[in-house]
Formats: structure tokens, C-alpha cells, sequence
């Protein structure tokens, strides 16, 4: 079965500050999604990895396959990047639905 | 309308009802999936289909019945729920090849009283 874990659960930090969310991942998956919550519940995929690192404007995915580890890191957090991430692994099968962490609830206080 | 749409995005129902909820993608995807998300839980995969056939029933109860009549359009129709069915339904889609992006729509949130 796969699974995938996910730390810090809370996360209270100052505007400006540097955001580290980390994932592990079982034997099974072969990559890993990147997802943000908003309040109302609406999800937007922010990164899908494979391997390596991945940057969009502030946000850097990064993985490690041997250690099965992924991190999502955000530089000069905002307000605005308050949500709930959520990183969820697949199998990298096709059609194939995901293994969901538990989610990581950022506050960025200004 | 662009990207993935659900309706209706709230719901409130009895433990007898019937209702359906519905998934449109305009994405030209041909997976899409069903996810459920409770309070205090994970999401989890209820549902996958494939070129419109099912390809993964996730353990879910048959009181929850999909159906996906094309590849554009997902329903999942809902009988005798309990309460503890309550929670946010998220429709996504995605193509077929692997490591693809699942876009999600804005979810449905069910109670069942």
C-alpha cells in the first residue's frame, strides 16, 4: 500500500520568512504532486516531480529518489501563501489516482 | 466554462435521499477521478476512470455508484448516505500518460443530516 508522510502538520511563520514543508514516500511511488488548498476547498497543483527540482516564482520542489524524500520550499513568504500543502504521491501508472499526505497548514503573518 | 466544473457545489441531504453530483472537464482529458475529503482526514481516492471504464474502486461502499458517460463528463450518484458520508467531494482530471498533472474542480460539499 502507499503511503506518504508529511511535516510539519502546523507551520506559524513571519512574513519574509524561508518555508520548508517535507514529504517521505513508500516503495510504490515513483513521484510526487505538489498540491495548494485554499480555504473554500478549491485545489491547485503547483508541481509534479519525478526527479530533481522544479521552480515556479517563489515556490522550489525538490526530490531525492534514493532517500524517497521531497521538500517544497517557498522564499520571502507572503500573506497570500497561506493554505493548507499537500504533497501526494502516484505510481506513475497511467491512469492512476493519488496517495494524499495529511497536508500542511501554513500561516504567514504579516 | 474552462477547466474542471462540479455542481451542485453545496449539498444537503437525508439518509433516504437519492442525488448525483456532477464533473465536467474542458480540459480534453481522458481520466478522471473521484476523491473524498472528511474533516480532519486526508483526501482519499474513491474513484478512477480511464477512457471512460472504471479502473480502481477504492473500497468505496455501494451506496456511492459512479458513472462516467464520456470521457468529458463524470457523475457519482449517492443513496441511503450516513452522516459520517459529510465532507468535500473533488472531481479532477488528467491525461492518460503517466506523471501527468490532475486538475481539480472547486468540490462539492455534502451534508448528509
Amino acid at each position: 500500500k502507499n503511503e506518504v508522510e508529511q511535516s510539519p502538520q502546523n507551520l506559524t511563520a513571519q512574513e519574509g520568512e524561508f518555508i520548508t514543508i517535507n514529504c517521505s514516500y513508500s516503495v510504490g511511488i515513483s513521484a510526487l504532486h505538489w498540491l495548494q488548498q485554499h480555504p473554500g476547498g478549491g485545489i491547485v497543483s503547483l508541481f509534479m516531480l519525478s526527479s530533481g527540482k522544479k521552480k515556479h516564482g517563489r515556490l522550489i520542489a525538490t526530490i531525492n529518489i534514493q532517500e524517497k524524500h521531497s521538500s517544497l520550499h517557498i522564499t520571502a513568504s507572503h500573506p497570500r501563501d497561506s493554505a493548507v500543502y499537500i504533497c501526494a504521491g502516484t505510481s506513475g501508472g497511467g491512469a492512476d489516482g493519488l496517495t494524499f499526505g495529511k497536508g500542511t497548514h501554513l500561516i504567514i503573518q504579516p | 466554462e474552462t477547466g474542471v466544473t462540479q455542481t451542485p457545489r453545496h449539498l444537503v441531504m437525508g439518509m433516504t435521499n437519492k442525488k448525483s453530483l456532477k464533473c465536467e472537464q474542458h480540459l480534453g482529458h481522458n481520466a478522471m477521478y473521484w476523491y473524498k475529503q472528511s474533516a480532519k482526514k486526508p483526501l482519499e481516492l474513491m474513484f478512477v476512470y480511464s477512457l471512460e471504464e472504471r479502473v480502481e474502486n477504492n473500497s468505496v461502499p455501494s451506496r456511492f455508484s459512479p458513472e462516467c458517460p464520456n470521457s468529458s463528463h463524470l457523475f457519482l450518484h449517492l443513496h441511503t448516505l450516513q452522516p459520517e458520508d459529510s465532507a468535500l467531494y473533488l472531481c479532477a482530471s488528467s491525461q492518460l500518460d503517466p506523471y501527468n498533472e490532475q486538475f481539480f474542480g472547486p468540490g462539492t460539499r455534502l451534508t448528509v443530516l
